[in-house]
């Protein structure tokens, strides 16, 4: 298993400009997050999904969209971005039994 | 709204010490807790998870307590080495409405020196 993956591992952008930022995994887990993280900050939830076609709001969503077509993928739009979205992005997938959760190696994003 | 606190928020030890990191969160109506390990500019790397039904999980030199009524867990590790530096995060699962959803500390950043 490659387990959680992502796409690309990093990414400048100037404001304004949209992307999206790939998530992927293996394990057939039906429930996968985002998460960023901002130095001297925990990680906090963008948004999160508990399977295909459902998708819901994290602590900070806003700037961000998410569509959920398949166990497998959980991609993340940026609409337009702004400097305040420079951050490590880290997307997460966990079990059903236990609760235990995977990330990925995640995402530096950079907005000029 | 859960808020969770790990002390210290560095530590450097030589190596070979036994050390304690501390972590303590507001809401005891958890799901799980996990710790986490993130070396520099990599992902986090699952080290441990306790249910909210154990007292401690251990793994190898690494054993980790939850104490839910008071809000802790603590994670100890024996007989520090130099590889075992790194940033480590604590992450509580809430109950209910939350559930799924992962609070984290700021982490501990362990230095390890020969």
């Amino acid at each position: 298993n490659a387990g959680v993956t992502q796409t690309p591992k990093f990414q400048v952008l100037k404001t304004g400009q949209s992307m999206t930022l790939q998530c992927a995994q293996d394990m057939n887990h039906e429930y996968m997050s985002w998460y960023r993280q901002d130095p001297g900050m925990g990680l906090r939830l963008i948004h999160y999904s508990v399977g295909a076609g459902i998708t819901d709001q994290g602590e900070v969503p806003n700037g961000y969209n998410v569509s959920r077509s398949t166990t497998e993928d959980f991609p993340l739009r940026l609409l337009s971005a702004a400097p305040s979205q420079t951050s490590v992005y880290f997307c997460a997938s966990r079990t059903g039994r236990s609760y235990e959760q995977y990330f990925g190696p995640g995402t530096r994003l950079t907005v000029t | 709204k859960q808020e969770v606190t790990q002390i210290p928020a560095a530590l450097s030890v030589p190596e070979g010490e036994n050390l304690v990191l501390n972590c303590s969160f507001t809401d005891s109506a958890i799901y799980n807790l996990q710790w986490f390990r993130q070396d520099p500019g990599k992902g986090l790397t699952s080290l441990l998870l306790i249910q909210s039904s154990q007292r401690e999980q251990t793994s190898g030199r690494l054993n980790a307590s939850l104490d839910k009524s008071s809000g802790r867990s603590t994670l100890y590790i024996a007989a520090s080495q130099p590889g075992d530096s790194a940033t480590y995060l604590c992450a509580v699962m809430g109950r209910g409405s939350t559930l799924g959803r992962l609070y984290f500390g700021r982490g501990t950043q362990l230095t390890v020196w020969p």
